[in-house]
């Protein structure tokens, strides 16, 4: 059991340059998110699914695209990079019940030049 | 939109000392909160949940928070600090849809040897 499992660990990309985050879980969670962590701002949720082929905008989602084909699945896109989304990125699921308590990945360090 | 707000951003204890950490919640009914722990270059680790059905909610490595509606607040306590307690502790809400989380800022808790 890997638990959540984000590739790569560490991206620097050049303005404009465009990728994608990589996310999976082995729980069969039905609930997947992103967040991003900026220094002295906590973690703001990006995006986030309630299942296959369901997904909704968080508190930050402008920059960023993300698609839900499958349960363990759930890439984030930058379609355009620019500096300001220098950030470290996290996913994290949770069954959609009882508490929703959340599983992180162990994040990925993006840095926009 | 649901809030928390955790009072200050950095705080030094010593080893063997109370840590209190605080975290202060807007809602106006009670919500499911939550207290993380992130140690440095890893993802965010679940130290306990509040979900009403006690207000006094023990977590792992011997920290307990409680809720206190009156103060809307869910303060995080340990009796006595080890040096492996240093790390970054978040507190967060679920919101009332229950699809959005929102995190606090964090609190870096220091030990002193």
């Amino acid at each position: 059991n890997a638990g959540v499992t984000q590739t790569p660990k560490f991206q620097v990309l050049k303005t404009g340059q465009s990728m994608t985050l990589q996310c999976a879980q082995d729980m069969n969670h039905e609930y997947m998110s992103w967040y991003r962590q900026d220094p002295g701002m906590g973690l703001r949720l990006i995006h986030y699914s309630v299942g296959a082929g369901i997904t909704d905008q968080g508190e930050v989602p402008n920059g960023y695209n993300v698609s839900r084909s499958t349960t363990e699945d759930f890439p984030l896109r930058l379609l355009s990079a620019a500096p300001s989304q220098t950030s470290v990125y996290f996913c994290a699921s949770s069954y959609l019940r009882d508490s929703y308590e959340q599983y992180f990945g162990p994040g990925t360090r993006l840095t926009v030049t | 939109a649901q809030s928390v707000t955790q009072l200050g951003s950095h705080v030094s204890v010593s080893e063997g000392a109370l840590v209190l950490l605080r975290c202060n919640y807007s809602s106006s009914v009670p919500p499911y909160l939550f207290w993380y722990v992130q140690y440095p270059n890893q993802g965010l680790q679940l130290l306990l949940k509040y979900t009403s059905a006690a207000t006094l909610v023990k977590g792992i490595n011997g920290f307990e928070a409680e809720f206190k509606k009156s103060e809307t607040s869910f303060h995080l306590t340990k009796p006595s600090a080890h040096m492996s307690d240093a790390a970054e502790y978040f507190c967060a809400v679920r919101s009332l849809s229950g699809n959005q989380f929102y995190f606090g800022t964090g609190t870096s808790l220091t030990v002193i040897p």
